[in-house]
Order: structure tokens, then C-alpha cells, then sequence
């Protein structure tokens, strides 16, 4: 199995709105990453666990809390996030921290901010 | 700085022809480099990576790649393109975070490539 599983595929919420992003692998890996990818854009990192522990935050608004209950699971929560949010949100897992990164990548989540 | 660029924002090829899509990487030590595809509204899929050793790289749908460290490139060919093969196109490279030792991953900027019937 190397599937990285991302829901909802689709989400429109408003500005005063709490939600939440999930993804999930089973193919073992102890990295796990949050890319936002805007329209024709390449994807730009947000946030990297490694080992169920936030290892790198890019300077990402509070606005965007990460979470990582085991090592298969990540979540992201959005609470009050503003029209520009909207992008496709992309998560990734690897073997492990260092060099040999070889992410792979679920399908995104579509989010709409209104 | 660790940084990649994709010369070619849009290509276009007819169907049946060769492609070569081109990727530059600067990285002080031995680059760690991807290519990926991405189909409209999906995910990124992995097409071939270069870790070390040959320096050509076979990867799935009959891509390949050439890593040249005298160039700093590492392009993406194909022999014959398909009509499936339309998509954009992200080479990358793995650059060390600080003191954590954490890999990331640096995009170039995506190439578009278009098919023609």
C-alpha cells in the first residue's frame, strides 16, 4: 500500500469557520508533511513532522495548527481563515527524516474560503 | 541557497514525439533530486528520483532522466509522448533543515506540458 489518503477531497467553509484537514498512510512512515499549493504554483511546505513531533513550522499564521495523534495520522486545523487560504492542500509522508526524502503525496484537499 | 529552476514555463509537443523538459538545481553538496507529475486537481506523483550511483535514471511511464553535475542539471526525457502524458511537471530537490536534520523538499517552478493530436 503507498497511498497517502486526504479528506474531504473538497471543502468550502467560511471566514468565522472551524475545520479540519486529515490524512492518513499505513506504509509505515515516520515523516508527514502539510504542503499549500496555490493555482500554477509548485507546492510550498508548511509543516513537517517527523516522528509524531512538529519538526519544521515555514513561519505558517496561527490561524493553521497542525496536529500528529500517532505516527499514520495527520491532521490540520483551520479556524478563521481568510479568502487568500484557499489553495489545494497537500499532504506527504516519507520514510524518514534526511536527505533521502522520497515523499509521497495524497491527492489534496480543494479548499474554498468564502 | 538550495534552489531549482525550470526554464520552460509551457511546452507543447505532438503526439508521438520526443520530449525533453529541463531542470537546473543549485545545492552546495551532493543533490537529492525528484521529478513529479501532477494531473489538474490531483496530487503529485513521483515519475523518478536520483540518489547516487548511474546517472541515468529510469522511471515509470517510460520517463528518464540524465543527472550532470557538471551542468547542475538533471533533465526529463521521453522517447514518445502520449496524450495522457499532458500535465504539469516539478522537478525538486531535498534540502536539509537547520540543526533538525529534516529533509524538504524545493520546487522548481512546474513546467506545463501540452500534447497535440
Amino acid at each position: 500500500d503507498t497511498e497517502v489518503t486526504q479528506t474531504p477531497k473538497h471543502l468550502v467553509m467560511g471566514m468565522t469557520n472551524k475545520k479540519s484537514l486529515k490524512c492518513e498512510q499505513h506504509m509505515g512512515h515516520r515523516a508527514m508533511y502539510w504542503y499549500k499549493q496555490k493555482a500554477k504554483k509548485p507546492p510550498e511546505l508548511m509543516f513537517v513532522y517527523s516522528y509524531e513531533k512538529l519538526s519544521i513550522n515555514e513561519s505558517v499564521p496561527s490561524r493553521f495548527s497542525p496536529e500528529c495523534p500517532n505516527s499514520s495520522l495527520l491532521n490540520l486545523h483551520l479556524h478563521a481563515l481568510q479568502p487568500e487560504d484557499s489553495a489545494l492542500y497537500l499532504c506527504a509522508s516519507s520514510q524518514a527524516q534526511g536527505s533521502h526524502t522520497e515523499a509521497f503525496f495524497g491527492q489534496g484537499t480543494r479548499l474554498t474560503v468564502v | 541557497a538550495q534552489s531549482v529552476t525550470q526554464p520552460d514555463i509551457h511546452i507543447t509537443v505532438s503526439e508521438g514525439a520526443s520530449l525533453e523538459l529541463r531542470c537546473n538545481y543549485s545545492y552546495g553538496a551532493t543533490p537529492y533530486l525528484f521529478w513529479y507529475v501532477q494531473s489538474p486537481g490531483q496530487g503529485l506523483q513521483l515519475l523518478l528520483k536520483y540518489f547516487s550511483g548511474d546517472t541515468l535514471v529510469q522511471g515509470i511511464k517510460g520517463f528518464e532522466a540524465e543527472f550532470k553535475r557538471s551542468q547542475s542539471s538533471f533533465n526529463l526525457r521521453k522517447p514518445s509522448v502520449h496524450w495522457s502524458d499532458a500535465a504539469e511537471y516539478f522537478c525538486a530537490v531535498v534540502a536539509i533543515h537547520g540543526s533538525s536534520n529534516t529533509g524538504k523538499l524545493i520546487f522548481g517552478q512546474g513546467t506545463t506540458l501540452q500534447v497535440k493530436p
